[in-house]
């Protein structure tokens, strides 16, 4: 069984610090990791995914994660926070690279501050 | 390409009464997902189908929740009799192949109230 933990409900930057949200995993397998941003009134979307590959993984608007293995982490970065990133942020984990379901921590709402 | 379309986007409805959740997925895209949010909760699955049959319908709460996906296009979602708890956000994804190589595409979401 998967599990995610992300640490911080709620996250407040200003504009210009560095963002950073927590995650922790627990998986028996190899996991697939994801980061999930949702803009209100929007659905989810996919920020980046950790497949085995590179263990530090770019994704869109500047944001990027670290998979640390002996961490069991995939915290999310970014350098610079700008307002249009205020949002809610999910990490999730899938057991393996099949179709198969994806197991969501609690999210975490990300507020800017000018 | 069109995205993954719910409706209705909001949906009140009082105790005992029948909803039903639309999903248009993505065209030809064989996966199909449900996951809701209870308030502030995790997002918990629901189900999934492959083109028109339920792969894993494990996340479904109890038997209330009854899911098609007709001919492996559209897929509702029907609640009956609705409960208070089961008010919350439900999201419908989808995907054409492999989780970790194409993620999951997802909807706006329908919000349920239930009162």
């Amino acid at each position: 069984a998967q599990s995610v933990t992300q640490l911080g409900s709620h996250v407040s930057v200003s504009e210009g610090a560095l963002v950073l949200l927590r995650c922790n995993y627990s998986s028996s397998v190899p996991p697939y990791l994801f980061w999930y941003v949702q803009y209100p009134n929007q659905g989810l979307q996919l920020l980046l995914k950790y497949t085995s590959a590179a263990t530090l993984v770019k994704g869109i608007n500047g944001f990027e994660a670290e998979f640390k293995k002996s961490e069991t982490s995939f915290h999310l970065t970014k350098p610079s926070a700008h307002m249009s990133d205020a949002a809610e942020y999910f990490c999730a984990v899938s057991a393996s690279g099949s179709a198969r379901q994806l197991t969501f921590g609690s999210g975490t709402q990300l507020t800017v501050l000018p | 390409e069109a995205g993954v379309t719910q409706f209705p986007s909001h949906s009140v409805i009082e105790k005992g009464q029948t909803v039903t959740l639309r999903c248009d997925p993505i065209s030809g895209h064989d996966n199909l997902y449900w996951y809701r949010r209870v308030m502030g909760k995790e997002i918990k699955f629901l189900l999934h189908f492959v083109k028109e049959s339920k792969q894993d319908e494990s996340g479904m709460p109890n038997n209330r929740f009854l899911a098609e996906r007709t001919g492996g296009t559209y897929s509702t979602l029907k609640v009956q009799p609705a409960e208070l708890e089961d008010s919350g956000v439900y999201f419908c994804a989808s995907s054409p192949g492999q989780v970790s190589t194409y993620g999951y595409t997802f909807g706006s979401g329908t919000r349920l109230t239930v009162v």
